[in-house]
């Protein structure tokens, strides 16, 4: 199993769609969870972190389930400008800095 | 703000040579990290330090790639000799909680 999983896509929606992410770890321990966004050919740029309580930024939630392994982006009335891919991150072990990046899951808003 | 600065931000080399990837971190960041990002294998970690110590290299691929952080404001990464499957994006990333990167550096092994 790999350490952090995302289905790649792409999802495409229409403009003003809710549309939500999952990402599974295979880490128990990890302890620190974030979503980065990439746009093409650019670097990536940290999107939110992810608490253990969910955490809301505008449009954008986020959402850790420990008993399942996984985390969550969901984005709500989505606009042209979201179409990026999405890295979830998860730290590999307690109390490191080895922080390892899925795979990406590309979403295409469609006008 | 200065962000995490990279250079050359683009190389085309011949197999063989040897490329070397520069990277400043953000001030008062500790930490630094090097990934490579292909289209087949994503975002991999090569090596990290925390003030300027190497702490995990277990990604290096091969004895070709080598790393250095000789100060809390400058990192190299080094491929001696470079081969075609060498040609990524590699980025420098900074950070004290969250990580930072660089814009990258595109590498291009003919």
């Amino acid at each position: 199993r790999k350490e952090v999983e995302q289905d790649p896509g792409p999802f495409n929606v229409p403009e003003g769609a809710t549309v939500a992410f999952n990402c599974t770890y295979s880490n128990s321990a990890s302890q620190s969870f974030f979503w980065y966004r990439q746009d093409c050919r650019k670097e990536p740029k940290l999107l939110m972190s992810v608490y253990s309580s969910g955490n809301e930024d505008g449009r954008f939630t986020a959402q850790l389930n420990r008993a399942s392994q996984y985390i969550s982006l969901l984005i709500r009335d989505s606009k042209l400008s979201d179409s990026a891919t999405y890295l979830c991150v998860v730290n590999k072990a307690p109390g490191t800095y080895k922080y390892i990046f899925g795979t990406g899951t590309r979403l295409k808003v469609l006008a | 703000d200065a962000g995490v600065i990279q250079s050359p931000r683009h190389e085309v080399t011949e197999m063989g040579q040897e490329v070397t990837l520069r990277c400043k971190p953000i001030s008062g960041h500790d930490y630094l990290f090097w990934y490579r990002q292909t289209m087949m294998r994503g975002l991999e970690l090569l090596i990290y330090f925390n003030n300027n110590v190497p702490i995990d290299d277990s990604g290096m691929p091969e004895d070709r790639f080598s790393a250095k952080m000789p100060n809390a404001s400058f990192s190299t990464l080094k491929i001696q000799p470079s081969e075609p499957r060498d040609s990524a994006v590699y980025f420098c990333a900074s950070s004290s909680y969250t990580i930072y990167f660089g814009e990258g550096s595109w590498l291009t092994v003919v």
